[in-house]
């Protein structure tokens, strides 16, 4: 069974930069797409952006300016950054996983509560 | 505003069936598979639907999903309190390269 937890830092003051890891266990990290997707409080979710075990990235217009993400295959892990934080930024920042050839993001993690305030 | 819209709420009585619609355009549901997801609050979502119509293993056969054109739907059948939770479609635009979602439905089993 496969198991993501996302972990980091809960409280982050405006202007900083943000850095998520997603640790995957139980399986492998390649051949998948991987995403970070957001939800304000009481609000929708939101894509962030994903990962491919490839390495390669796509990332939302609404965000690109701001996001980087990698993947690290010898961790087993992958990781967001978000620079330039603002309240706006305040989430729960899931990160879930999409298997190649399926259309569906079948595993998530638990959620991590961001909060952006000085 | 989502690219996605659903209603806001819908409603029925234990044992019935309800209906959650996600309308979209030809760059997303048009052009690509449809999943749903259930969230209860507090928590992660959750994988109900994905490739328009497919249920992942665990899911009872009671969730379903349909996709005609630009819409697709979620159908619920033998409604329990336990089914009361957001629901949220999500597709890939192809126009904006990003994965959308719909603003989620809150299903109340009366």
């Amino acid at each position: 069974q496969v198991l993501l937890q996302e972990s980091g830092p809960g409280l982050v003051k405006p202007s900083e930069t943000l850095s998520l890891t997603c640790i995957v266990s139980g399986g492998s990290i390649s051949n998948y797409f991987w995403s970070w997707i957001r939800q304000p409080a009481g609000k929708g979710l939101e894509w962030i952006g994903r990962v491919y075990g490839s390495g390669t990235t796509n990332y939302n217009p609404s965000l690109k300016s701001r996001v980087t993400m990698s993947l690290d295959t010898s961790k087993n892990q992958f990781s967001l950054k978000l620079t330039s934080l603002t309240a706006a930024d305040t989430a729960v920042y899931y990160c879930a996983r999409r298997t190649n050839g399926f259309y569906g993001m079948d595993v998530w993690g638990q959620g991590t509560t961001v909060t952006v305030s000085s | 505003q989502s690219v996605l819209t659903q209603p806001p709420s819908v409603s029925a009585a234990p044992g019935q069936k309800v209906t959650i619609s996600c309308s979209g355009s030809s760059s997303n549901i048009g052009n690509n598979y449809v999943s749903w997801y259930q969230q209860f609050p507090g928590t992660a979502p959750k994988l109900l639907i994905y490739d328009n119509n497919k249920r992942p293993s665990g899911i009872p056969d009671r969730f379903s999903g349909s996709k005609s054109g630009t819409s697709a739907t979620l159908g619920i059948t033998g409604l329990q309190t336990g089914d009361e939770a957001d629901y949220y479609c999500a597709t890939w635009d192809s126009s904006l390269s990003v994965w959308v979602f719909g603003g989620g439905t809150k299903l109340t089993v009366l």
